[in-house]
């Protein structure tokens, strides 16, 4: 398929420990989001990256989160040391192009992270 | 980035046309309007989008008020898969970081 593709589809994790979730995004997509989802909540941003660069991590609620894109393709969020407050649907978005009227974001359909 | 209003909830019949309002009075003259919806268990799809002059394609119709301070999306025979949650983004579109600030959207429920 063409569309944005994240793994695994579900995790579940016992409180501490380490979890790292993939997005593979629309091949030649120049920027990568990631977000996250809280039950019954609109997605809430967390970081972005235009190719391999991270541009922006402001979202990012604690030293616990770290995502990566080395190669400007896949990209992974880590989550460090987990705790119960973080689980939640983690989504993963790509669009083709910055600063034009045809960056629409594509959305894969989220890994939901249950910390136990 | 702008804020919307929208009603947390509307019910809609199949078949009909399903108007979902937004409110932006605070949009600015180069903020855009986005409309994404979130079907259950699925991630955010994009719907439409537009400045200022009407808009339609395949999905969807997008009317924005003269003055910009509103629009209202218009699914025109809405069917039972169109259940969803609609979200009316507002924002600048920059050269880089274009991230979207979602707020609770309209649960729209297509019933038969």
């Amino acid at each position: 398929g063409a569309g944005v593709s994240q793994s695994p589809r579900y995790k579940v994790a016992k409180r501490g420990q380490d979890v790292a979730l993939r997005c593979d995004p629309i091949s030649g997509h120049v920027s990568l989001f990631w977000y996250q989802q809280a039950l019954g909540q609109g997605p809430e941003f967390l970081t972005y990256f235009q190719n391999e660069a991270q541009l922006d991590k402001s979202g990012l609620p604690s030293d616990r989160f770290f995502a990566e894109r080395p190669e400007g393709s896949v990209s992974t969020l880590k989550i460090q040391r987990t705790q119960q407050e973080d689980s939640a649907v983690y989504l993963c978005a790509s669009s083709l192009v910055q600063g034009s009227t045809n960056s629409a974001l594509h959305f894969g359909n989220g890994t939901r992270l249950t910390v136990t | 980035d702008a804020k919307t209003t929208q009603p947390p909830s509307m019910d809609c019949a199949e078949g009909r046309a399903a108007n979902l309002p937004c409110n932006h009075s605070t949009i600015s003259g180069n903020e855009y309007v986005y409309w994404y919806r979130q079907i259950h268990s699925q991630g955010p799809q994009y719907i439409i989008h537009g400045l200022k002059n009407n808009e339609t394609n395949e999905m969807a119709s997008l009317i924005i008020t003269e003055d910009r301070k509103s629009s209202t999306l218009i699914l025109p025979h809405a069917t039972l898969r169109d259940t969803a949650v609609y979200y009316c983004i507002v924002y600048m579109i920059k050269a880089a970081g274009n991230k979207l600030t979602f707020g609770g959207g309209t649960r729209v429920l297509v019933k038969p």
